[in-house]
């Protein structure tokens, strides 16, 4: 079946705009996550979403960062003010159902690149 | 804060040798561990899981836990050069903030020399 898809797969934009990244996980999957890798490190947490509700956003890095899934499917996460220090590859990953021994499948990632 | 290491490498190895990487972890309360391997400009993709302490085996794969140690490794037998990669150690442990997340290490670079 059809994995984890994210767009856009490479988005460069300028300091300061407002930018939204686009995750779709595979169907059935009640929990999704986003994690956020810079280079040479391993994905970092950001947010996870069971059904519609962020059920932890602990990972965020400060209020300029948001994430909906308005309809316990597709997920955005929206960045404001965008700053260099924000260039990093952007996973998503969904689970079934966010238990401790679910396997997480990773998206193909979107690559950001803020000028 | 909860960690986890790896010997970032890069770790070299002849085609057809074993090849070992290992990962400890700070969070005695982790409770899944699990590697993946990423190839460059790709994302994370599942090798193996294991939840209790031992060896598991998949083919040429074996991972081995040792909560006592808070010790993971991953054992790749008959090492081809397209197991050439990153290979990333995660434990998935109770956030305390309403989640069981995956905190990973930085990764391990394995070269595979034909």
């Amino acid at each position: 079946g059809a994995g984890v898809s994210q767009t856009p797969s490479n988005k460069v934009t300028e300091k300061g705009k407002y930018v939204e990244l686009r995750c779709d996980p595979i169907s059935g999957h009640t929990a999704l996550y986003w994690y956020r890798q810079s280079l040479g490190q391993g994905p970092e947490f950001l947010i996870y979403f069971q059904g519609t509700g962020a059920a932890d956003d602990s990972g965020l890095p400060n209020d300029r960062f948001f994430a909906v899934r308005p309809e316990g499917s597709v997920s955005t996460l929206k960045i404001q003010r965008t700053e260099r220090g924000d260039s990093a590859v952007y996973l998503c990953a969904s689970s079934l159902w966010g238990q401790s021994t679910d396997t997480q499948y990773f998206g193909p990632g979107t690559r950001l690149t803020v000028l | 804060q909860k960690e986890v290491e790896q010997n970032s490498g890069p770790l070299s190895v002849p085609e057809g040798a074993i090849a070992s990487l290992n990962c400890t972890y700070s969070d005695r309360g982790s409770q899944s561990f699990f590697w993946y391997r990423q190839y460059s400009g790709k994302s994370p993709e599942l090798i193996m899981f294991i939840y209790s302490n031992g060896d598991k085996e998949d083919g040429r794969f074996t991972a081995q836990l040792n909560k006592a140690s808070q010790y993971v490794s991953l054992l790749i037998r008959d090492s081809q050069p397209s197991d050439s990669a990153t290979y990333l150690c995660a434990v998935n442990g109770y956030s305390g903030a309403g989640s069981y997340q995956l905190t990973f290490g930085k990764g391990t670079k394995l070269s595979v020399i034909p």
